[in-house]
């Protein structure tokens, strides 16, 4: 199975600052004929279904705000957060889909500093 | 709008069997591949099967082959997952989720709320 690891598991953030996440699987998930990355981003605020934010790793799903950007190939990727809004405070998770089973990371907790 | 809303969750007896149904709407069901994921109490998501737009491959998490079985009925616009010889570990809120990219639908992009399966004595 591949294992999905993101860091860190939690992070503070001042309103309108950059949050930072990080999700690194322990294979590549970089499909070499399609040159696409198998990774999604997924948002859960408290009480809610997870929505999902990105996928192919940089494809934001319609809807999601242009503050929420995906990025990195391989086995290492990252979701940032522009500018930090009070809406935003959720666990964020990674997920693979290169391959069954699919598989989440930890998943990361934003809070506002 | 496309909506998915599971029922069939209760407090179950370990050993015991429960199905639950997800029905959809808003969208050709036939056309999409499906999945339940499941969040255990303030724990994080796994993913527990897959079945392709027509019923005719399905997959499952390791830990749960040979206990679950995902189905469908395209005249139905419906879900379900069979559980039968439930565990402790089995406990947690099962999520209903379209899929897209690829036969099995390995992008989940709408969630229904979920129902809660509890397994205990």
């Amino acid at each position: 199975d591949i294992v999905m690891t993101q860091s860190p598991d939690s992070l503070a953030v001042s309103l309108g600052e950059r949050a930072t996440i990080n999700c690194k699987s322990s294979q590549s998930i970089l499909y070499s004929s399609s040159d696409k990355n198998y990774l999604a981003w997924y948002q859960q605020k408290l009480g809610q279904p997870p929505k999902l934010l990105i996928y192919w790793a940089s494809t934001r799903e319609s809807g999601v705000p242009d503050r929420f950007s995906g990025s990195g190939s391989g086995t290492d990727f990252t979701l940032t957060i522009s500018s930090l809004l009070a809406e935003d405070v959720a666990v964020y998770y990674c997920q693979q889909y290169y391959t069954t089973p699919r598989t989440f990371g930890q998943g990361t907790k934003v809070e506002i500093k | 709008e496309v909506q998915v809303l599971e029922s069939g969750g209760a407090l179950v007896q370990p050993g015991g069997s429960l199905r639950l149904s997800c029905a959809a709407s808003g969208f050709t069901f036939s056309s999409y591949a499906m999945n339940w994921v499941r969040q255990a109490p303030g724990k994080g998501l796994e993913w527990v099967s897959s079945i392709n737009n027509n019923g005719g491959s399905a997959y499952h998490t390791d830990s749960v082959k040979g206990r679950f079985t995902i189905s469908r009925d395209n005249s139905k616009n419906t879900l379900y997952l069979q559980m039968n010889s439930l565990r402790a570990e089995d406990t947690a809120v099962y999520y209903c989720v379209r899929g897209i990219v690829g036969a099995t639908g390995g992008v989940f992009d709408y969630w229904g709320q979920g129902t809660l399966v509890t397994v205990s004595s």
